[in-house]
């Protein structure tokens, strides 16, 4: 069972490019995270989603940020005119449909790490 | 408004040490408490996770503390190992949200 897979890796822009990042969850899971990792800084929760459907988007900057999760293929995590503090590893999560009391796991792919220039 | 703080920053032990993390939130309505493993260049695991009925859990060397009238919760590595040096995370979260990470801990065991 393949676990969550993130691509690009590394993506290197330059300020004003537009980044896409993607995220294809764990076969079975309908629930996507993702989250932003800073040095000294942790993991920021940006947004929670499910198939079509925006759950949670409280930790999104309200300009330039965006993500989608359609109803085929991977989410996307779009950032329009990259400035250098975006530059930052973004780690996508994926989590089963019932969020009951008896599960909790979050299962993360290895992230995809933005330099911008 | 930090939901989850957590210290210290980083931490050095001795191989065979007990390494202690500790957490303190605010949000009463939390009902999970996990702990996640990141090493360098990966993305984290779950280490071990704790409800707030229990007041401790234990798996191997790795044991969670809970106190709930405290608002804190720890993570203790008994007999730390070179490999268990790497990036540590408390997190919680409230029934239908996502986790809330702390900054982490930066642990390193010297042999």
């Amino acid at each position: 069972n393949a676990g969550v897979m993130q691509n690009p890796r590394h993506l290197v822009r330059r300020r004003g490019q537009e980044a896409r990042l993607r995220c294809s969850p764990m076969k079975g899971h309908s629930h996507v995270y993702w989250y932003r990792q800073l040095p000294e800084e942790g993991l920021k929760f940006m947004v929670y989603l499910q198939k079509e459907n925006i759950i949670d988007e409280s930790g999104m900057p309200k300009e330039r940020f965006s993500a989608e999760f359609p109803k085929e293929g991977p989410s996307i995590l779009r950032i329009q005119q990259v400035v250098r503090g975006d530059s930052a590893a973004y780690f996508c999560a994926s989590s089963p449909p019932r969020w009951g009391r008896m599960t909790g796991e979050l299962f993360f792919g290895e992230g995809s790490r933005l330099t911008v220039l | 408004q930090q939901q989850v703080k957590q210290s210290p920053q980083s931490l050095i032990v001795q191989k065979g040490g007990i390494s202690i993390i500790n957490c303190a939130y605010e949000n009463t309505a939390f009902d999970y408490f996990p702990w996640y493993q990141q090493f360098p260049g990966k993305g984290p695991a779950l280490l071990i996770a704790i409800r707030p009925d229990v007041s401790e859990k234990k798996e191997g060397r790795f044991t969670i503390s809970f106190n709930k009238s405290a608002k804190q919760f720890s993570l203790h590595i008994m007999d730390s190992q070179p490999g268990d040096s790497a990036t540590y995370f408390c997190a919680a979260r409230q029934a239908g949200t996502a986790l809330i990470f702390g900054k982490g801990t930066t642990l390193s065991v010297s042999s």
